[in-house]
């Protein structure tokens, strides 16, 4: 029962352009999603989260997008560098029943 | 300083054994989690407890048992190794439930391999 997809395993960007990851989801009650970000070796580390009552939310770089009527959020990362070349996890939390839910990763690979 | 640590890094045992894993958190959060990341690389919750209290417990087998003995620790024991088991398992700690941010701090995951 996957409640939050990540339909693209790997993602391949040249440097300087704009990294787009997507994430799906199915549970129409999720209330807050976040972006996770994982280097080989090491656990997920928070990105940036954006509210079910917002649609977009700017942090430097970063840029989460939500499209609640589409079930869909997005993370753009521009310019994309070298160094955010990792696994990106999509969550998404329901606030009734305490879950959080991650979608199978994206991997983004940054080429110079 | 590690905020949330966990042992082993690496654990190679045989099937039917029984191992554990633990887990310290130094932020000073109420709630710590066990997740458990499977071959097709998707993170699964498997258990949490918030101030050494039992909060989810997800359909695992109960060979697997968490033991909290204080809220800065919650360790994972499993019994009667199965080769299914083999994954990757995160501890994270959170500052509340999943209720308001969500920010989780990971640890860096503990690879266990059941041959």
């Amino acid at each position: 029962d996957q409640q939050v997809k990540q339909n693209s395993p790997s993602l391949s960007v040249q440097e300087g352009r704009i990294s787009i990851l997507n994430c799906d989801y199915t549970n129409s009650m999720f209330d807050y999603f976040l972006w996770y970000k994982k280097y080989p070796a090491e656990g997920p580390t928070f990105l940036i989260s954006i509210s079910s009552i917002k649609d977009k939310n700017e942090d430097g770089r970063f840029t989460v997008f939500l499209n609640k009527s589409a079930k869909h959020l997005s993370l753009h990362i521009v310019p994309s560098q070298p160094g955010d070349s990792a696994v990106y996890f999509c969550a998404a939390i329901s606030y009734n029943n305490n879950d959080m839910r991650f979608g199978a990763g994206t991997r983004l690979t940054v080429k110079p | 300083d590690t905020a949330v640590s966990q042992t082993p890094k690496y654990l190679v045992t045989q099937m039917g054994n029984d191992k554990s894993i633990k887990c310290e958190q130094n932020l000073g959060h109420d709630t710590m989690y066990w997740y458990k990341q499977d071959s097709k690389k998707f993170l699964k919750i498997m258990f949490s407890y918030n101030n050494k209290e039992l909060i989810i417990n997800e359909t695992v087998p109960n060979r697997f048992s968490p033991k909290s003995p204080d809220k800065a620790h919650l360790n994972l024991h499993i019994n009667s190794l199965e080769l299914g088991d083999s994954a990757v398992y995160f501890c994270a700690s959170s500052q509340n439930l999943a209720g308001n941010t969500g920010e989780l701090f990971f640890g860096e995951g503990s690879r266990l391999t059941v041959l």
